[in-house]
């Protein structure tokens, strides 16, 4: 299984402001995956992160307000803009495990922000 | 559209007892896989087991169990000898293979009592 780090671990912000979100792979992958968790929720993909490219968003979800760096096969950054309360959530970023032929994911800790 | 089901109240369980955690799925691809993570408190999601559509056995790892009935497009995972430490939320999840995308259900909450 693949070793995801994720920082910051938790934070609170300001509304208004914006925080960026790094996610280090242990390993080299081709897509990286950003979720969601509003509090009490269930996961919501928010983009794939392929390295090279511009990612691609899932439905309600846009550029502006979450851009994604992918500049290298073991790194990616998630930057929540402009925040507000509804902001406040877990961001959790996954890989595919290296090798595996059956798809599953392996997540990050995830970030846990706080809008105020 | 892929879509995962889990509507299941929270449910407290007896240390040591067995648990099953029920998760339907609706997709019209007849190639995917089913999947099982475990959220506690912390927050880290842990992958815990995995059916493929075509398996022609129910999936085990270790004390998780998946009871896998493709006809009725359910998934449920056993849980068996409960521990405290399994106290979390778990989460059903499909992925249709060519798609990117990993469904999540709403998840059920599992409380271990001693």
């Amino acid at each position: 299984s693949a070793v995801i780090s994720q920082k910051p671990s938790r934070d609170i912000c300001q509304r208004g402001t914006s925080l960026t979100i790094q996610c280090q792979v242990d390993s080299q992958v081709t897509m990286m995956f950003w979720y969601r968790q509003q509090p009490g929720q269930s996961l919501t993909l928010i983009a794939t992160a392929n390295q090279g490219s511009e990612a691609t968003y899932e439905s309600g979800f846009v550029i502006d307000k979450f851009p994604i760096s992918r500049p290298n096969l073991t790194f990616s950054t998630l930057t929540v803009s402009n925040m507000s309360p509804e902001d406040s959530s877990i961001y959790l970023c996954s890989v595919e495990g290296a090798g595996q032929n059956t798809g599953e994911l392996f997540f990050g800790e995830g970030s846990r922000l706080t809008v105020l | 559209a892929q879509k995962i089901t889990q509507t299941q109240p929270g449910m407290f369980v007896q240390e040591k007892e067995a648990v099953t955690l029920d998760c339907t799925y609706d997709t019209s691809d007849p190639s995917y896989g089913l999947f099982w993570y475990k959220q506690p408190s912390s927050g880290e999601m842990i992958f815990l087991i995995y059916q493929g559509s075509y398996d022609q056995q129910n999936a085990t790892e270790g004390r998780y169990s998946l009871n896998f009935q493709k006809a009725r497009k359910s998934a449920n995972l056993v849980i068996s000898a409960s521990q405290l430490g399994d106290s979390a939320m778990y989460f059903c999840a499909m992925r249709v293979y060519g798609n990117n995308r990993l469904a999540f259900g709403k998840g059920n909450q599992v409380v271990v009592i001693p």
